[in-house]
């Protein structure tokens, strides 16, 4: 069964550009999750999407956005690159809907660099 | 203060020791504790999750839950060099605001020396 995978791999942005990853979920998960990793901040939450509907958001800026497609796939948008989105984007999905996580299976994450 | 604390090492030990991971937490919603394992540029492996107080093993992996005091543990027994990786803890609340949110420590690097 195959996993999280997640397009591209790594990608360099310069400052202003805009930025848009992809991640297809695990067959049969229809929720997935988006986080950012960064060496002083950790592991944070971005957003949640669950049958195209975004049910819950991180406290990041509206520059984050996101959105989930009819077969579960969903592209997390960047726009306005700073230098402080230089980072791991990491998607996760679960098989659940219902509130509580569930098993959290993640991707092997879309490093940024922003110049 | 951060929601969840893990003492972030690093922490090193000879191969077969047994390796004990922590975290606490504040946010009494918590209910459900997860440990991940992150190899360098990779992503997050699920080793463990439970659900509420008590305890889970898996081969030479435990996790215990002690929602009383607020504290989770990972222990590795017979640690191997392949388990050299950043241990994560992770957990999460029940209900609609916990949709997919899970909220993480800082992560404990371990080294498994032969």
């Amino acid at each position: 069964k195959a996993g999280v995978t997640q397009t591209p791999r790594y990608l360099i942005k310069t400052r202003g550009q805009q930025v848009t990853l992809s991640c297809s979920p695990i067959s049969g998960h229809r929720s997935v999750s988006w986080y950012q990793q960064t060496p002083g901040q950790g592991l944070q939450f971005l957003f949640e999407y669950f049958s195209e509907t975004q049910r819950n958001k991180g406290n990041f800026p509206g520059r984050f956005s996101g959105r989930q497609f009819s077969n579960s796939r969903s592209e997390m948008n960047v726009s306005t690159l700073e230098l402080g989105d230089s980072a791991l984007y990491l998607c996760a999905s679960r098989l659940a809907g219902q509130g509580g996580s569930g098993e959290l299976f993640f991707g092997e994450g879309s490093r940024l660099t922003v110049l | 203060q951060k929601e969840v604390e893990q003492d972030p090492g690093p922490l090193s030990v000879p191969e077969g020791a047994i390796v004990s991971l922590n975290c606490t937490y504040s946010n009494s919603a918590f209910q459900y504790f997860m440990w991940y394992r992150q190899y360098s540029r990779k992503g997050p492996e699920l080793l463990m999750y439970t659900y509420s107080s008590g305890n889970k093993e898996d081969g030479r992996f435990t996790a215990q839950v002690d929602k009383s005091s607020k504290y989770i543990s990972l222990f590795i027994r017979d640690s191997q060099p392949s388990d050299s990786a950043t241990y994560l803890c992770a957990m999460s609340a029940a209900g609609g605001t916990s949709y997919g949110k899970l909220t993480f420590g800082q992560g404990t690097i371990l080294t498994v020396h032969p």
